[in-house]
């Protein structure tokens, strides 16, 4: 059964760097058509898409979020890894990280075949709750 | 971008009650449209995607419509375990805009 799990520091100055890695266990981050994203909830409010990134490396951000996001991947460790830069207390959130599932049809001369690989997010890890503060 | 409005915010329905939630998109989405049930404290969790297609594990009395713009969560017979907050997700080619409605919170009167 996949399980992933979100690691890192719970507090982080303003103005520093949010730093967060996703451990990966029962599969491979490396196994073809599925993106790894995250996703923050800030407390008491909705979720909000932040990037996904494939085992190759491309990415994709919120374009809300871009000019301070950069996610990584470590295939030899199976982790995928979050920065946010320039935080403030409105990064004060519980961030979660998810695998993306990709929209798939029977076409019938190619099989299956993927529409888009951002699908929906399942599974989940447990969330990690931030805390931006001095 | 692609916006997904949800309503009500909240509502509170009997044990027995059908409950229906919407979901509107700023423009048409097709059938690319997923549900997630979010309970208190804790992680959320795929109910719907496709629009109507039911996860694997959840309640039959969960159950999923719509197509385009307009999308419809409804619980046919509300249990006192469906209190949570309910989430639609939007999703689409790339670039990926994987946007989620505001939420609807679910509770019991």
């Amino acid at each position: 059964q996949l399980q992933l799990q979100e690691s890192g520091p719970g507090l982080v100055k303003p103005s520093e760097t949010l730093s967060l890695t996703c451990t990966v266990s029962g599969g491979s981050i490396s196994s073809s058509s599925y993106y790894w994203g995250w996703i923050r909830q800030p407390p008491g409010k909705g979720l909000e898409w932040i990037g996904s990134i494939y085992y190759s490396g491309s990415t994709y951000y919120n374009p809300s979020l871009k000019s301070r996001v950069t996610i990584s991947v470590d295939t030899s460790k199976n982790q995928f890894s979050l920065k946010l830069s320039s935080v403030t207390a409105a990064d004060t959130a519980v961030y979660y990280c998810a695998r993306l599932t990709p929209v798939v049809e029977l076409n019938e001369n190619q099989g299956v075949i993927i529409t888009t690989p951002f699908g929906w997010f399942d599974p989940w890890g447990q969330g990690t709750l931030v805390t931006v503060s001095s | 971008d692609i916006q997904m409005t949800q309503s009500p915010s909240s509502l509170s329905a009997s044990v027995g009650d059908r409950v229906t939630i919407t979901c509107r998109a700023s423009q048409g989405i097709s059938n690319y449209l997923a549900w997630y049930q979010q309970k208190p404290g804790k992680v959320p969790k795929l109910l719907i995607y496709a629009a109507s297609t039911l996860q694997s594990g959840v309640p039959s009395r969960f159950s999923g419509s719509g197509s385009g713009t307009d999308f419809t969560l409804t619980i046919s017979s509300l249990q006192p375990e469906d209190v949570a907050t309910y989430y639609c997700q939007k999703y689409n080619s790339a670039p990926p805009e994987l946007t989620f409605g505001g939420g609807t919170k679910v509770e019991i009167k």
